[in-house]
């Protein structure tokens, strides 16, 4: 069965500060996909990143960066110079390619606090 | 990617009514999905609506109580049936637009049922 595990519940730091959002999952599925979603206060979903299991290649956008490790079952999330504007709750979801673009399993979601 | 609307974006409703969410894309997709977010919860799916066909449901969702239609390849339904203030959530629809398995949501309907 898949799962994906956050273990961070809630994050606080303040603005210009980094930090990394910590994704670990679990599959017995050889290939898969991993996702980050933003849901900030407005409460829609925003999607960020899809990244396939065969593909470790870390991944930057902007003060996004991603960290993709296979040996670990990880898949963290670092913002770089934090802002205000990233507060939000994070979600971290993994789909099977058995069920490609189906079924998708979300993490608990970790919310960050970014103080001014 | 297209835009995905849904109304209505929130209500408040008395126990023991229904409401019918609607869920509306701007280009045609196979599969719309339905999730319920509890508050201070992560995502739930409730149903994967395929277009002319039976709504499959996930374990500890029933059709009776969540009933959904899918008329056609760009507009979707879910009713929340008999509700009672467990009922409270988010709720939210998804699509995939592309090949690569992505979903994208919608800006959810947050129902409040005292």
């Amino acid at each position: 069965a898949q799962k994906v595990t956050q273990a961070q519940t809630e994050i606080s730091v303040v603005e210009k500060e980094d930090v990394t959002l910590d994704c670990v999952y679990e599959t017995r599925d050889t290939t898969y996909y991993l996702f980050w979603y933003k849901q900030p206060p407005s409460g829609e979903l925003v999607f960020l990143i899809r990244r396939n299991s065969f593909d470790e290649q870390n991944e930057i956008s902007g003060r996004y960066s991603w960290n993709f490790q296979k040996s670990t079952s990880s898949f963290n999330f670092t913002i770089t110079a934090s802002q205000v504007v990233d507060s939000a709750v994070y979600f971290c979801a993994l789909s099977e390619a058995v069920n490609y673009g189906q079924n998708f399993v979300f993490g608990p979601g970790t919310r960050l606090s970014v103080l001014p | 990617s297209a835009v995905i609307s849904q109304k209505p974006s929130r209500d408040i409703c008395q126990r023991g009514t229904s409401l019918t969410i609607q869920c509306q894309v701007d280009s045609q997709v196979t599969m719309m999905f339905w999730y319920r977010q509890q508050p201070g919860q992560s995502l739930t799916l409730i149903a994967t609506a395929n277009q002319g066909s039976e709504a499959t449901y996930e374990s500890g969702f029933v059709i009776d109580k969540f009933p959904i239609s899918r008329p056609n390849l760009t507009f979707s339904t879910l009713t929340v049936s008999n509700m009672s203030p467990e009922d409270s959530s988010i709720y939210l629809c998804s699509v995939n637009f592309d090949s690569r398995g992505t979903q994208y949501f919608g800006p959810g309907t947050r129902l409040t049922v005292l």
